[in-house]
């Protein structure tokens, strides 16, 4: 059973297209994140949320919006995309109980190509 | 100043050999401290938890010094399947984690 999956795992989409990235946990984690990688492997934090709620909100431009259903699913969803957020976009979960100790659990992935 | 930095690398290091990774942070107030390994296109997948006693598990050792904010990662006994980057991570909440070092053990 995958513990964090992404869906789509590769989009390719032309610039000013609208898109959206899902991500579900079925570890019963109260908290989950999106994570940005770019071409240089620095793998950045741009939202969390712990039981639906917004808890962090890095510099990220409003193009680029969260959402939290429950405390299972946080969707990306990006608006009129541009050539530099091409990116492997990475979801992860943890629980705030146990995160000292076992860190995140990272789903495998969105490859985004804006072209 | 980066929060997390790592020697980028890369390490090219024959199998057996014993390999140290550093890894400095600057939030001073960091609870959290972790090793993750990420290979190729793979998402990242933690290796161990850091703690101020020291982790070892198998030949993977870890290590914190608060006083100088490092964490280290020693690898005995290198396998060409410990090629990979490793990345250190440190923080509350958020993590916030370095670039990444990268190994390669040649056969």
């Amino acid at each position: 059973d995958t513990a964090v999956s992404q869906t789509p795992k590769y989009l390719v989409t032309q610039m000013g297209n609208d898109k959206s990235i899902k991500c579900e946990q079925n570890l019963g984690h109260d908290t989950m994140y999106w994570y940005k990688q770019d071409s240089k492997k620095f793998l950045k934090i741009m939202f969390s949320y712990n039981n639906k709620e917004l808890i962090i909100n890095e510099t990220v431009p409003n193009r680029f919006s969260p959402k939290s259903p429950d405390k299972a699913h946080l969707n990306l969803h990006i608006n009129s995309l541009e050539l530099g957020d091409s990116a492997v976009y990475f979801c992860a979960s943890s629980h705030a109980r146990d995160r000292a100790n076992y860190g995140y659990t990272f789903g495998s992935g969105t490859r985004l190509t804006v072209v | 100043r980066k929060e997390v930095e790592q020697d980028p690398g890369p390490f090219n290091v024959p199998e057996g050999a014993t390999v140290a990774f550093n890894c400095t942070y600057s939030n001073s107030a960091s609870q959290s401290f972790f090793w993750y390994r990420q290979d190729c296109r793979k998402e990242p997948k933690l290796l161990m938890s850091v703690y101020s006693s020291g982790n070892e598990d198998g030949r993977f050792t870890a290590q914190l010094n608060r006083a100088s904010q490092y964490i280290s990662l020693l690898i005995r006994d290198s396998k060409l399947s410990d090629s990979a980057t490793y990345l250190c991570a440190s923080g509350n909440t958020p993590l916030v984690f370095g670039k990444g070092t990268r190994l390669s053990v040649i056969a």
